[in-house]
């Protein structure tokens, strides 16, 4: 089955700096690569996405880069802010079951 | 309005009891998934549905029983709790290259 790897588990970052979060994943079938937020008490939300097709995109503060031959997708965030704290999750998308990492823990400090 | 609910939100129950989380989702989603979320374990797979009557196992299914006799409906089921089966569930629902929605967990302790 599909395997999933998060980089780091933890990352603190003051407020206004950038923070990286790496994916591997091992299924060459994959085509759609989001990631997610969990807030305290709530489920994971998608905040962004991309396909197969593209190499990164854009939402504001928010960018995820896609390197399909190397098999990893970055989520990078931009002049951080307070309530980017949260735990953040990849989920690679391809032909096996829905596989996440183990999510990191992202510490924003003002 | 369109969603994705689970319930009951807070669950506590004794070891040997069956307890059974529900799932409902308003937008006839093909997919629909069990995760359970545990420190240091991130989102683990239990079982998942990719249609009505079709159910299949995921990483960690042992103890755990689902059924999907409706599309909107994926029920989970402890058979016999456990202790090792306290944790938070989440439920989601997706089709083909979209992403998941999540329900907002259903947070179950075993005694």
């Amino acid at each position: 089955g599909e395997n999933v790897e998060q980089h780091p588990s933890t990352l603190s970052v003051q407020e206004g700096d950038s923070a990286v979060i790496k994916c591997t994943y091992s299924d060459s079938a994959s085509n759609y690569f989001p990631w997610y937020k969990q807030e305290l008490g709530k489920g994971p939300q998608l905040i962004i996405d991309i396909r197969s097709n593209v190499g990164e995109k854009k939402d504001q503060r928010i960018a995820v880069t896609l390197n399909k031959t190397a098999k990893h997708f970055s989520l990078h965030i931009t002049e951080t802010q307070p309530e980017d704290s949260a735990v953040y999750f990849c989920g690679p998308q391809g032909n096996t079951p829905l596989v996440f990492g183990k999510g990191t823990r992202l510490s924003v400090i003002a | 309005d369109a969603g994705i609910t689970q319930s009951p939100r807070y669950k506590i129950t004794e070891t040997g009891r069956q307890v059974t989380l529900m799932c409902h989702q308003t937008w006839s989603h093909s997919y629909m998934f069990w995760y359970r979320q545990d420190l240091g374990h991130g989102l683990r797979l239990i079982y998942y549905s990719a249609a009505a009557d079709i159910t299949d196992k995921g990483e960690v299914p042992d103890g755990y029983v689902v059924s999907r006799s409706k599309t909107e409906n994926f029920p989970l089921t402890l058979e016999s709790a456990t202790r090792s089966q306290t944790s938070v569930y989440f439920c989601a629902s997706t089709e083909v290259g979209s992403p998941l929605h999540f329900g907002n967990g259903t947070r179950l302790t075993v005694t």
